[in-house]
């Protein structure tokens, strides 16, 4: 089955700690994104990659880092540097053919990241 | 600067009736696609339906409709015959053509979204 996975499902971060989350998708989409959503609202855009080797920074990229080696992974790392980073984190990918308005994204099952 | 403002905190609907949850959109882009996602308490975003703002006809997905109406700036989903499983939030996003590079073009933009519960 194609999909988008994310893992860890939950994670703890003691303060001063940099932690990474993980995003997989087998769904030969060359577009990927990476989703914040904090309580009782949407979601805000923090990076995201059209392209292998190639990223840019969404609304809220500060005190975030994103890497895209591979086509099928698109790994997340919060540092030290963000402020406040307890919240729900998602993955999207999208095929990122033709125009934007028409490429739907989908998401993955998301990844709590509480700071303790 | 594109907006999306959904006015219905949460919805109630008996089973096996419809339910209209209601979303309005603010852009100056003539072209513009209109998403609505479910998520349920789990957390995943489940896509629904789209519509595109040059589509002449109301898009359908089994159960799922949306009544675009362009001109009121408007596309509110309609879920007929709710079932117990569609309890959930509904989030209505937008997403415009904007250009290649720039920090909104990846972007959904979403509303606060309508939390929905269905009565047995």
């Amino acid at each position: 089955d194609g999909g988008i996975t994310q893992s860890p499902k939950y994670l703890f971060r003691k303060e001063g700690q940099n932690v990474t989350l993980s995003c997989e998708q087998n769904l030969n989409h060359d577009a990927m994104y990476w989703y914040r959503q904090d309580p009782g609202q949407g979601l805000r855009l923090i990076y995201y990659s059209q392209i292998v080797n190639d990223f840019q920074k969404g609304d809220i990229a500060e005190g975030y880092s994103v890497s895209r080696e591979k086509k099928e992974s698109f790994p997340l790392t919060v540092t030290s540097a963000q402020k406040n980073p307890t919240a729900f984190y998602l993955c999207a990918s999208s095929t990122g053919r033709g125009p934007p308005h028409t490429d739907t994204q989908y998401f993955g099952p998301g990844t709590r990241l509480t700071v303790l | 600067a594109q907006k999306i403002t959904q006015t219905q905190p949460g919805m109630f609907v008996q089973e096996k009736e419809a339910v209209t949850l209601d979303c309005t959109y603010d852009t100056s882009d003539p072209s513009y696609g209109l998403f609505w996602y479910k998520q349920p308490s789990s957390g995943e975003m489940i896509f629904l339906i789209y519509q595109g703002s040059y589509d002449q006809q109301n898009a359908t997905e089994g159960r799922y409709s949306l009544n675009f109406q362009k001109a009121r700036k408007s596309a509110n989903l309609v879920i007929s015959a709710s079932q117990l499983g569609d309890s959930a939030m509904y989030f209505c996003a937008m997403r415009g053509p904007t250009n290649a590079g720039g920090t909104s073009y990846g972007k959904l933009t979403f509303g606060q979204g309508t939390i929905l519960t269905v009565h047995p």
